[in-house]
């Protein structure tokens, strides 16, 4: 069984720090990675995809990828209010298999 | 661009009652779909996912079926809803494997 984890938080961080999601995934194969965010209420969206390891910038946005070690992470500078959401790792599986997500870390910021 | 349509919202249905959720692609060909669910406070559960018209596979054996009669037209199906399908239902689709996922606004299933 194919398995992605994250801490469930709370992760709770002040307005402007950086907060720091992590998942690590069991499946070696695994080729692509992505971070999707979800207000209460609301579907997942998209914010972050990442294919090779290192580091990827986009905005406030960081996403980091470790193959040997499994893991990538998003990095969230300046943390606001409007980022308190639930944030989904989804790592891709073998071939015709969907997205694997895990259950996703709650974040709060608080001003 | 791409737009993905899925209807109704809100669903308030009997136990034992039919059900018919449908979604829509537009702005792409012959996309993979998707259905899953989300029990409240809960994880996302793949349900169905199809990469093609007639093609579907079934993650999870329980009262639910997938059918896709379109190349961007999904349904999901029940005949007898139970307790336990109320959830929030999105559908989504990707270009392929290694594609991400894209949402459609879900509808929020409670069965009574």
């Amino acid at each position: 069984q194919k398995e992605v984890e994250q801490n469930s938080g709370p992760l709770s961080v002040p307005e402007g720090a950086i907060a720091s999601l992590n998942c690590t995934y069991s499946d070696r194969g695994s080729q692509s990675f992505f971070w999707y965010r979800q207000y209460s209420g609301k579907s997942p969206e998209l914010i972050m995809f990442i294919y090779s390891n290192g580091d990827k910038e986009d905005g406030r946005f960081t996403a980091q990828l470790n193959k040997a070690s499994q893991y990538v992470s998003l990095l969230i500078r300046d943390s606001q209010p409007s980022d308190s959401a639930t944030y989904l790792c989804a790592v891709s599986g073998q071939a015709g298999t969907a997205l694997i997500f895990g259950k996703g870390t709650t974040l709060s910021v608080s001003s | 661009s791409q737009t993905i349509h899925q209807w109704p919202a809100t669903l308030v249905q009997p136990v034992g009652s039919p059900l018919s959720l449908e979604c829509t692609v537009e702005g792409t060909s012959n996309p993979n779909l998707y259905w899953y669910r989300q029990a409240a406070g809960r994880g996302l559960q793949l349900l169905f996912y199809s990469v093609g018209i007639g093609q579907i596979s079934s993650e999870v054996p329980q009262n639910l079926s997938a059918s896709r009669p379109q190349d961007r037209q999904f349904i999901l199906s029940s005949k007898k809803l139970l307790l336990s399908d109320s959830g929030f239902y999105l559908c989504a689709w990707s270009n392929g494997d290694n594609s991400p996922l894209h949402f459609g606004n879900g509808t929020r299933l409670t069965v009574t």
